[in-house]
């Protein structure tokens, strides 16, 4: 079973528009993280946020989490074409880290 | 650094034959993953290592088994292929535990597995 959840599936913006995804999650987790995959390659780490944080910012990337809903928020700014991909979600907990089934963005120039 | 690096990148299985996917990391991590993603799903655990020589299973282990011999290496075996298992094979490591705030996952190309 997913431990995360993202919404929505799929996201179609202008280049310098804005994005956001969000991620959803069952049970506790120690941290969590967010992942972006091109098409037909690896995934590429893109930030992690401990649970006693609240908001993190990397670049014009900014993640919050909401430990009290078993939410995080993903937000892309200033988007450009080349942020076109999936993005994925990831808690970890213990041994292991679970991944959501990811956002697909495409972003038209 | 070539950091995580995986062979075969195409493989086509008929029913009943079987393969060993290997992969290879340069950056000295003790964790290692394999995953398997299929459309319109995220990425599901198959096995996974904590150290060298060791193993344990993930989300969806039936049908596979790994070995973890040398610290660089992590092997995913498929001993009687089936049609359900035709997926995007991904290997991963990372320097440490899920639980700590240093396990960024580094993931590699990918094997495209195709079971007939």
């Amino acid at each position: 079973s997913q431990q995360g959840e993202e919404d929505p599936q799929a996201l179609s913006i202008q280049e310098g528009e804005n994005a956001t995804m969000n991620c959803s999650y069952k049970t506790s987790i120690n941290n969590l993280q967010w992942y972006r995959q091109n098409s037909g390659r690896g995934l590429v780490h893109l930030i992690l946020i401990r649970s006693n944080e609240r908001e993190k910012h990397s670049g014009r990337l900014r993640v919050t989490l909401d430990t009290s809903k078993k939410s995080s928020s993903l937000l892309i700014t200033a988007s450009r074409a080349a942020d076109t991909a999936s993005y994925f979600c990831a808690t970890a907990g213990g041994f292991k880290t679970i991944f959501g089934a990811g956002t697909r963005l495409f972003v038209k120039a | 650094n070539a950091g995580v690096t995986q062979t075969p990148k195409f493989r086509v299985l008929k029913t009943g034959q079987s393969m060993t996917l290997l992969c290879a990391q340069d950056m000295n991590h003790e964790y290692m993953y394999w995953y398997r993603q299929d459309p319109g799903m995220g990425l599901r655990l198959i096995h996974y290592s904590v150290g060298e020589g060791t193993t344990a299973k993930g989300e969806v282990p039936d049908g596979y088994n790994v070995s973890r011999l040398k610290k660089q290496n992590f092997l995913l075996g498929l001993e009687s292929a089936a049609p359900s298992q035709t997926s995007v094979y991904f290997c991963a490591s990372s320097p440490d535990s899920p639980a700590s705030s240093y396990n960024e996952q580094f993931f590699g190309p990918g094997t495209r597995l195709t079971v007939l």
